[in-house]
């Protein structure tokens, strides 16, 4: 059974100080990794899929990156409009379904 | 479509009551998913369209859920004899042919409170 942790649950920051965000997996055969933005009260926003170790995706202040036991999703210099839950998925095997990690919540303040 | 739309956006029902919610994919997409999400959890697993058919309907809770696609682009989702339980973030998805490790497009949610 495929298995997504993320850490830390919650994350504040001040504005500009970079961090990161962990995804750890468990998975039999990795068929593509997700990372999501939601904001409340909305559904969540595609932002990255990684396919094997080793590969590295970048869009504006985000940063992902993808090991063979997890994936850092790197903020830099963080801005309050990136205040959202981060979400974290793995689909492996013959599975057409992607698991789910909890998010991380971050919080970025002025 | 530009994206994927829900409707309703939110529904209040009492307990007891039969509820549909609707997903209308990104057109041209031929996988469609339905997902379930409480407060602090990340998406639950529903039900898996291919087309027509549900190819994996193995996350439905019981048989009071139940989602149709008989055209192979609209779905609807089917709760009946709703229970307090079933309050959640409903959450469709699309994807361009259901390939694995492709990636999915969600919609906005349909939040739905059984009273």
């Amino acid at each position: 059974e495929d298995q997504v942790t993320q850490s830390p649950e919650a994350l504040r920051l001040q504005e500009g100080e970079s961090s990161s965000l962990n995804c750890s997996y468990t998975v039999s055969g990795l068929r593509g990794l997700f990372w999501y933005r939601q904001d409340p009260g909305k559904g969540p926003e595609f932002l990255f899929t990684l396919y094997s170790a080793g590969e590295e995706k970048e869009k504006e202040r985000l940063k992902a990156t993808l090991t063979k036991k997890e994936s850092f999703l790197h903020i830099t210099a963080p801005k309050p409009e990136d205040s959202a839950t981060y979400l974290c998925a793995v689909q492996g095997g013959g599975s057409y379904i992607p698991t789910f990690g909890r998010g991380t919540s971050l919080i970025v303040h002025p | 479509g530009a994206g994927v739309s829900q409707t309703p956006s939110n529904k209040v029902t009492e307990k007891g009551k039969y509820v549909e919610l609707r997903c209308d994919p990104i057109s041209g997409h031929t996988a469609l998913y339905w997902y379930r999400q409480s407060l602090g959890q990340g998406p639950e697993f529903l039900i898996y369209f291919q087309g027509t058919g549900a190819a994996d309907d193995s996350g439905l809770p019981n048989d009071r859920f139940f989602a149709v696609r008989p055209e192979g682009s609209v779905s609807t989702l089917k709760i009946q004899r709703t229970e307090r339980g079933d309050s959640a973030v409903y959450l469709c998805a699309s994807s361009r042919s259901g390939n694995l490790g492709e990636t999915q497009y969600f919609g906005p949610g349909t939040r739905l409170l059984v009273l």
